[in-house]
């Protein structure tokens, strides 16, 4: 079946390291996204893509990028990690011109800035 | 800029009871609404979705309701059971495929 997965589960860094996220989909989805989630915030955006070599930025992307090579993945990087980016992390993706932009989520990466 | 908003961040029924989250949502141009459910240490999953030319779209158990002149968007849950306990999140887009979320609802379904 096809599945969008994220890795790792979890994860716990050093402030000022750089820290990457995997996002893998195999639905041959063009868009793909990032949200991270917050208490109190929901899911907010950080970065999204349309596909291969496109790449936009959402409402929160300052001290994160993303980069897309092929279909299948979304890596997003912290490129120095910084305590307010403890959170949960959701990639997401989705199909286009099918009438529809019901998005398909990952389990979630929990990250610990410390 | 576009925002979408919950009213109440508790829900709390009885079993058996209907639920009904509400939303409100900012943006009058956007064209497609969205709810899921995420539930305690899971990804969102899809529940369900309607267009702006609609007022009301069905599913098994669920309704929503949208009415554009107040930008009000609404997930009715009939006969509610323990499993639907989980947060629900509104969503809303313009033609661009990007989804804006609010904070979510919690609902609490208890015996």
């Amino acid at each position: 079946d096809a599945e969008i997965t994220q890795s790792p589960r979890h994860k716990i860094t050093e402030t000022g390291r750089q820290v990457t996220l995997a996002c893998h989909q195999t639905w041959n989805h063009n868009n793909m996204f990032w949200y991270r989630q917050d208490l109190g915030h929901g899911l907010r955006l950080i970065h999204y893509s349309y596909g291969v070599q496109d790449t936009n930025k959402g409402e929160v992307s300052d001290g994160y990028s993303v980069s897309r090579s092929n279909t299948e993945d979304l890596p997003l990087t912290l490129e120095s990690a910084a305590s307010s980016q403890t959170s949960v992390y959701f990639c997401a993706s989705s199909p286009t011109g099918q009438g529809n932009t019901e998005a398909f989520f990952g389990q979630g990466t929990r990250l610990t800035v410390v | 800029g576009e925002s979408v908003g919950l009213h109440l961040p508790t829900l709390s029924v009885q079993e058996g009871d209907n639920s009904i989250i509400n939303c409100a949502y900012s943006n009058s141009a956007s064209d497609y609404f969205i709810w899921y459910k995420q539930e305690s240490g899971k990804g969102p999953q899809f529940i369900i979705d309607i267009r702006s030319n609609m007022d009301k779209r069905q599913g098994q158990r669920v309704t929503v309701l949208l009415n554009k002149t107040v930008k009000h968007l609404s997930l009715q849950i009939a006969a509610t059971q323990p499993g639907d306990s989980a947060v629900y999140f509104c969503a809303d887009s313009l033609w661009i495929d990007k989804l804006i979320f609010g904070t979510g609802t919690r609902l609490q379904v208890f015996p």
